[in-house]
Formats: structure tokens, sequence, C-alpha cells
């Protein structure tokens, strides 16, 4: 199993609040991504990091931002958040080199009243 | 635009059958394909892999075939378990410049039947 760990695993919070949702992983790995899926749905790609001080946005416009201060850690936050943030959060990360398998954490489901 | 998708959104079986779960593709120059398997309440979990160079490739009680010609992409699952019940998702992989990014379809739901 992979050392991919996320927290929290569920949220409930209001309108306006500002959060951070964590991940950690204990490979090693240089690369890091953030997905959003909604519920029985495809994984869109928000952010992504080549390591150390690199973060890109991808491909699904999102008001969240990311940082990449520690190669372990890829902490995502949103500064106001809205029910239209409401989501399900999945964290991966993959080898520099080879063939790019990801492995995922648990994800944290985020509801915003 | 370019994507990839599965062909069913949903699949029951029988407990015991062999399962097969579909995959298009529409970028010829993807070079990589996984499967990922998620379960309720999980992240996505890497079941299997294929390179472009490859038409087949097995597992343990999963095949994943390969067809380029078509861009098409199959999982394979032999004697189909309860435990086996979830989302499977097929992503694809390929480089764009310094960049690989995957890109992954929506999911199969599979539901095995007692």
């Amino acid at each position: 199993e992979a050392d991919i760990y996320q927290t929290p695993r569920y949220l409930v919070i209001g309108t306006g609040k500002k959060i951070t949702l964590e991940c950690s992983q204990t490979m090693g790995h240089d690369k890091m991504y953030w997905y959003q899926q909604d519920p029985g749905m495809e994984l869109h790609l928000i952010h992504y990091s080549y390591g150390v001080n690199s973060t890109e946005k991808g491909d699904l416009s999102s008001e969240s931002t990311v940082s990449r201060i520690r190669t372990e850690h890829f902490p995502l936050t949103l500064e106001s958040a809205r029910p239209s943030h409401t989501s399900q959060y999945l964290c991966a990360s993959s080898e520099r080199t080879g063939l790019d398998e990801q492995y995922f954490g648990p994800g944290t489901r985020l509801t915003v009243t | 635009g370019e994507s990839v998708g599965l062909h069913l959104p949903t699949l029951s079986v029988q407990e015991g059958d062999n399962s097969i779960i579909n995959c298009a593709y529409s970028n010829s120059a993807s070079d990589y394909f996984i499967w990922y398997k998620q379960e309720s309440g999980k992240g996505p979990q890497f079941i299997i892999d294929i390179r472009s160079n490859m038409d087949k490739r097995q597992g343990q009680r999963v095949t994943v075939l390969l067809n380029k010609t078509v861009k098409h992409l199959s999982l394979q699952i032999a004697a189909t378990q309860p435990g086996d019940s979830a989302v499977y998702f097929c992503a694809e992989n390929r480089s764009a410049g310094s960049a690989r990014q995957l890109t992954f379809g929506s999911g199969t739901q599979l539901t095995v039947l007692p």
C-alpha cells in the first residue's frame, strides 16, 4: 500500500472560511498532484508539482492554491470556501522518472454549507 | 478535444463470471496506460499498466488488452469476486514537451451479483 496520507478525511465547513487540505507522502517522490472528483465521475487535475518550489495549474480551473516547500508535503488551500467547492479532493504522487504510475491518498471529502 | 472515455457507465456480472471493462482513447501519442480501481470512500488503486509497445499484459486475475489500431483498451477480470465491486478508471499517459500527464476517463461501476 502506498504511503501517502491526506487529512482531514471529511470536512464540513461554512461559506467564506479558509481551509487547508493536507497531503504528505513518505516515498520521496518528486511529483505530486491534486485532483478534484465528483461522485462517480472522472478525476480532474487541478494542481501539480515537479518538486520543491515548483507548482503548476492543471487542466481544471480551480480557485485553490498550493505550495511545495518540502518534498513530502503538498497542501492545498481555499482562501474563501463556497458551496461550489463541495467535492472530493485526491492527492497523488509519482517518481520524477519512469512512466509515472501515480499513487493516491484516500481523499478528503469537502462539504461547504 | 482529446479524451479518454469508457463505453459503459455500469456493468453487472455474476460472481465467478469474467468481467470485461472497455475504454476508448483518442490521442494516438499516448504511450502508457493504467487501470485503476476505486472503492467507495477510497482513492484510486493501481491495478495494471501497459506500454504502447505491448498488446497484452497479464496480472493476477486481470488482463489488459491494447488495440492501438482502434485506440481501444480493455480490462478483463477473471472469476469476478464480490471484492471486485468498485469503479474502474482507465488513464492514458503521454509526453507533452518535458511534462508527462495522466488523463483519466469517466469510470465504470462494476457490480458483482451473488
